[in-house]
């Protein structure tokens, strides 16, 4: 069955990198997405990569994907107090249809 | 663009009254999906929608929820009779339906059930 693990707390300083890490047991995830909730909002996507990537690099964010060990992170660099949210690590696997699922977030904490 | 729009936001309840949730999608997505986010267990899939046909409703814990899709624009989900342990944020997303289409997001309705 499909199955994602985060780490559910991480506390950087600002200016540090954070690296917030994900496990997936499924290995015919098709995408994987990390998608960002703000307190009393939605989840809103940050990036996604394809499964047949090794890194894919947006402008601060660098998404590293081992598909051998199912580990996939998410590295934030330079990262701001406005960085902090709730992280969720999430997989598209054939047998879930257009659906996604979803690991239990993780909580990031950005002090000044 | 409007996004995904929920109502309400917060719903307050007694047990054993009936709780309705609401959502209109991006227009032009024709899959949709409601979601529950608890502490305990994180964001659970309940059902979803492609085309307002319901394609797995095996999320849905039990009986007494239930959702409809009528129309392109608009779903429910619907809790009758309510219990405490309904307590939670239940969310909203649309996509295009196709693969690699992103979920898009309500900002949830807080539901207590006291």
């Amino acid at each position: 069955g499909e199955d994602v693990e985060q780490s559910l707390f991480l506390s950087v300083r600002e200016g540090d990198s954070s690296v917030i890490n994900c496990t997936y047991t499924d290995s015919s995830s098709t995408y994987l997405y990390w998608y960002k909730q703000e307190p009393g909002a939605g989840l809103q996507l940050l990036t996604y990569i394809f499964s047949n990537m090794d890194m894919k690099q947006d402008q601060r964010l660098t998404v590293l994907l081992n598909k051998k060990d199912k580990h996939l992170s998410l590295r934030i660099a330079d990262t701001q107090t406005g960085d902090s949210a709730i992280y969720f690590c999430a997989e598209s696997i054939p047998q879930a249809g257009t659906a996604l699922i979803f690991g239990k977030g993780t909580t990031l904490s950005v002090s000044s | 663009d409007a996004g995904v729009i929920q109502s309400p936001r917060h719903e307050v309840t007694e047990m054993g009254q009936e709780v309705t949730l609401r959502c209109k999608p991006i227009s032009g997505h024709n899959s949709l999906f409601w979601y529950r986010q608890t502490m305990m267990r994180g964001l659970e899939l309940l059902i979803y929608f492609n085309n307002n046909v319901p394609i797995d409703d095996s999320g849905m814990p039990e009986d007494r929820f239930s959702a409809k899709m009528p129309n392109a624009s608009f779903s429910t989900l619907k809790i009758q009779p309510s219990e405490p342990r309904d307590s939670a944020v239940y969310f909203c997303a649309s996509s295009l339906g196709q693969n690699n289409s992103p979920l898009h997001f309500g900002n949830g309705t807080r539901l207590t059930v006291t």
